[in-house]
């Protein structure tokens, strides 16, 4: 259970264009998610959380204009790299938590990330 | 605040050997902790976990102790593989917020 697919895997776009990136919950909903972005040889840093039928949250520092996030249902969010430029080239990875699972102690679930390429 | 320090990798073993990647962490509360394993070019996988004090997860070979005294959840397996190269982050999540506070994660690599 508590699967998390997230596509696509990589992407190579053009400075300037935008590109789109989904994560779902597979076989349970999700009221937040987490959107995280990693470095090379880096740790994860959190972006934002995505809250369903509700704007996100966004990390200090995190630029709200240029990452937009959609949770537009209990199974979807998506984000969105604006007007993309080559230092937005990263490995962007969502999380989302079944709900009882942290009282359950059961950890978050990640999707396989995607490796965005600006060129 | 919630915070989480891991030991700083590179980790070098040879195959076989005896691994231990320490992580101890500050929290209020007693949170739940995680280890969580990134194989190369993937997203994350939960390793393994513990809920409360004295708590020991496990899961392929790895072992971990909730240990409240110390704060501290220390990674180890008795005998790597090469296969087990990969990064690994030690995390709690927040009181406030349920976000997940990771370490900076330790890069294992095994040599065979």
């Amino acid at each position: 259970g508590a699967v998390v697919s997230q596509h696509p895997s990589w992407v190579i776009c053009k400075s300037g264009t935008s590109v789109k990136i989904e994560c779902r919950s597979l076989d349970f909903q999700a009221t937040t998610m987490f959107w995280y972005r990693q470095f090379p040889k880096q740790s994860l840093m959190l972006m934002a959380t995505s809250n369903e039928g509700s704007k996100a949250t966004y990390e200090q520092g995190v630029e709200k204009d240029k990452f937009l996030i959609n949770h537009a249902s209990l199974t979807l969010s998506t984000l969105t790299v604006t007007s993309a430029h080559p230092e937005d080239s990263s490995f962007y990875i969502c999380s989302a938590r079944a709900p009882g699972a942290l009282q359950l102690g059961y950890g978050y679930t990640f999707g396989s990330g995607t490796r965005l390429t600006v060129v | 605040g919630d915070s989480v320090t891991q030991m700083e990798g590179p980790v070098t073993l040879s195959e076989e050997a005896f691994l231990t990647i320490n992580c101890t962490y500050t929290a209020t509360g007693y949170p739940s902790l995680f280890w969580y394993v990134q194989y190369p070019g993937e997203g994350l996988q939960l390793l393994l976990k513990a809920t409360k004090a004295d708590d020991k997860g496990s899961n392929k070979g790895f072992e971990a102790t909730y240990r409240k005294e110390t704060t501290s959840f220390h990674l180890e397996k008795g005998s790597v593989q090469v296969s087990d190269s990969a990064v690994y982050f030690c995390a709690l999540p927040m009181e406030y917020g349920n976000k997940l506070v990771f370490g900076a994660g330790t890069i294992l690599r095994v040599k065979s």
